[in-house]
């Protein structure tokens, strides 16, 4: 089974920084790797799929980016709004995994 | 709109079984892959088991395999989730996804449906 390890699972930023988040998988996934955002009693919300395409509606800050083993998620200048806890997604048609979450903290 | 509303959830004691909804609107329903994604207190998410759109292939994460069966009424927009020999572990709060056309992932979520297992 393949594994994916995200990284840090903790980060502390301040309003208007840039956070890179990491996943990382335990062999080659090709770009089948989405990312998503989880508020607080709210389901998880997608932002990127296919490693590096934005979804409809999700602000241009967030890119995806990466290939075979190594994927990031960078938000560009984090505002109030993208405080929460990120995970990504190896999704294929048979089996799915998520990442362990990175929680994005105000410093 | 799209709309997944789970339901079904509860207490159950260890060993009992209990079964998910999942009620889908504002979509062709038969034409979506969905899955049913689990979220244990204070943890991460795992994914559980998926569906093909026609309900002819079904897919199982390892930790339910055998105790857990995924099915579908396309006439009726509806998804299940029937679990069998429920343990501590199976406790979260369960969520039905929705695949993304292309099979990019989820990106349609119900609010999901608590299921504790405990005597």
């Amino acid at each position: 089974d393949i594994q994916m390890t995200q990284s840090p699972s903790t980060l502390s930023a301040s309003v208007g920084d840039r956070v890179t988040i990491t996943c990382r998988a335990s062999q080659s996934i090709s770009s089948w790797l989405a990312w998503y955002q989880q508020k607080p009693g709210k389901a998880p919300k997608l932002l990127i799929y296919k490693a590096s395409s934005l979804e409809s509606g999700v602000p241009s800050r967030f890119s995806g980016s990466g290939s075979g083993t190594e994927f990031t998620l960078t938000i560009n200048s984090l505002q109030p709004d993208d405080f929460a806890t990120y995970y990504c997604l190896h999704y294929n048609s048979y089996s799915n995994t998520f990442g362990g979450g990175t929680k994005v903290e105000i410093k | 709109e799209v709309q997944l509303l789970e339901s079904g959830g509860g207490l159950v004691q260890p060993g009992g079984s209990l079964r998910l909804s999942c009620a889908a609107s504002g979509l062709t329903f038969s034409s979506h892959a969905m899955s049913w994604v689990r979220q244990a207190p204070g943890k991460g998410l795992e994914w559980v088991s998926a569906i093909s759109g026609s309900g002819g292939s079904t897919y199982y994460a390892d930790s339910v395999k055998g105790r857990f069966t995924i099915s579908r009424d396309n006439s009726r927009n509806t998804l299940y989730l029937q679990m069998n020999s429920l343990r501590a572990e199976d406790t979260a709060l369960y969520y039905c996804a929705k695949d993304r056309v292309g099979g990019d992932g989820f990106d349609m979520w119900g609010q999901g449906t608590m299921v504790t297992v405990s005597s």
